[in-house]
């Protein structure tokens, strides 16, 4: 089981855009549309942004978004605010009752 | 609303074995929508996934700590526990149980966590 692969860090100023990958294989990301992501500030843990490629929970503002194709699933975080700065991890059904979690992206905001 | 609550010692000695209990409240451990997880997260790295427990008591577990893990649940008490033996330094880390939706395997709720330090 290897952790999926995304970018260590990327950045972006107020009101932009941001993308985060995060790439996996067909036995986990490509398999189903199984993947979510969590937002982490520090010292707090984690928190459910997007779940089932695209879906956000109750309360997650619409600027957070999700897609996938293929093998390599992503985030976009439209809009950025600064209390958007902080860690984000992608995380994919990889079997029966097991996941896999990326490698975590640090999101600055400028 | 649900709450997960890890507990046990914030200190292990090198070699010994690491214990956990996670306690959830505001919900039924028994459901079959979900099943139970144990994440960790080494200072300053990623989210690891350790191993997972359904109600059944089937396990699953991280193939790289799979020959030192086990991982429990008390269905009587709304527990589930971790253990871990033969630790050392690099064991080193914030432990958080979360819950898993089952359909489609999302955590949709976490504990806080609990530091668990290795060392001598």
């Amino acid at each position: 089981q290897s952790a999926l692969t995304q970018p260590r860090s990327v950045s972006g100023s107020p009101g932009q855009s941001v993308t985060i990958s995060c790439t996996g294989t067909s036995s986990d990301v490509g398999y189903h549309n199984y993947v979510s992501w969590y937002q982490q500030h520090p010292g707090k843990a984690p928190k459910l942004i997007i779940y089932d490629v695209t879906t956000r929970p109750s309360g997650v503002p619409d600027r957070f978004s999700g897609s996938k194709s293929g093998n390599t699933a992503s985030l976009t975080i439209s809009g950025l605010q600064a209390e958007d700065e902080a860690d984000y991890y992608c995380c994919s059904y990889a079997g029966d009752y097991t996941v896999v979690f990326g490698g975590g992206t640090k999101l600055t905001v400028l | 609303q649900l709450q997960l609550q890890e507990s046990g010692p914030g200190l292990v000695k090198p070699s010994e074995t690491l214990s956990l209990t996670c306690t959830v409240s505001g919900g039924s451990i028994s459901s079959t929508t979900y099943y139970w997880v144990w994440i960790r997260q080494p200072p300053g790295k990623g989210l690891e996934w350790i191993g997972s427990v359904y109600y059944s008591g089937s396990t699953y577990y991280n193939p790289s700590l799979k020959s030192r893990v086990t991982i429990s649940i008390d269905m009587s008490k709304n527990q589930f526990f971790l253990k871990m033996t033969s630790v050392t330094a690099a064991d080193t880390a914030l432990y958080y149980c979360a819950r898993v939706y089952k359909r489609t395997d999302y955590l949709d709720y976490w504990g806080q966590g609990t530091l668990v330090t290795v060392s001598s």
